[in-house]
């Protein structure tokens, strides 16, 4: 399996300063296709998992645009420009180029 | 918008078979190029894909479950469902369906407990 580790696990953050969350798999996500299938997802208190960003830096529609990501084989990032309060949740990073598809520990993102 | 909707018992007794539903609307099981899947989540921890069936009927199945695991599709009903086996405490969790590889097409998720 694609093991995805993520850091840090925890992220106490100031409103209005940015955040970053690393992801780093275990083998290379490069699908024989030519893509890489490294997607975020934000998953708010009580709430079903929300994708925010596929193939590495695509943003779902409807995301804002302070939310960002980069990277490229075995290494990813996640950023968030200028935390908001409803950024607050955890999230995940996933990879879907090999099966089964496996997501990280997870990152908790909260308010200082 | 497609919608999904999980539906089942919440509690299961130990070395008994889970047995959930999703319910799909808005769109159809059999068309689409989609992979409807189910994904879960033990209390407080991370999430794991269990598998899925795509819209053609193939499925594919997590290989630390597979030994358990069932997907299934009813076009008829434009349902998916899962059946999971012998189960244990270790599979309590909250089980969700989804859409895949649309993000934002999941359901809002069903605790399912594992206790006599």
């Amino acid at each position: 399996d694609a093991v995805m580790t993520q850091s840090p696990l925890s992220l106490p953050v100031t409103l209005g300063q940015p955040a970053s969350i690393s992801c780093r798999s275990s083998q290379s996500l490069v699908h024989s296709d030519g893509n890489t299938y490294l997607n975020w997802f934000q998953q708010r208190p009580g709430q079903s998992p929300r994708r925010l960003i596929y193939q590495v830096s695509k943003r779902e529609s409807g995301v804002p645009d302070r939310f960002s990501g980069s990277g490229s084989g075995t290494d990813f990032t996640l950023k968030i420009s200028r935390v908001e309060a409803e950024d607050v949740g955890v999230y995940y990073c996933m990879q879907s180029t090999h099966w089964p598809w496996t997501f990280g520990q997870g990152t908790k993102v909260e308010i200082k | 918008q497609v919608q999904l909707q999980e539906s089942g018992p919440g509690l299961v007794k130990p070395s008994e078979t889970l047995s959930l539903t999703c319910t799909v609307s808005g769109g159809s099981v059999s068309t689409g190029s989609y992979y409807w899947s189910w994904v879960r989540q033990p209390p407080g921890k991370g999430l794991e894909w269990i598998g899925y069936i795509y819209y053609s009927g193939s499925t594919n199945y997590n290989p630390s479950l597979k030994s358990r695991v069932t997907i299934s599709g009813d076009t008829s009903k434009n349902q998916f469902s899962l059946k999971l086996s012998s189960v244990t405490a270790a599979d309590t969790a909250v089980y969700y369906c989804a859409r895949w590889p649309s993000g934002k097409d999941w359901g809002q998720g069903i605790l399912v407990t594992v206790s006599s």
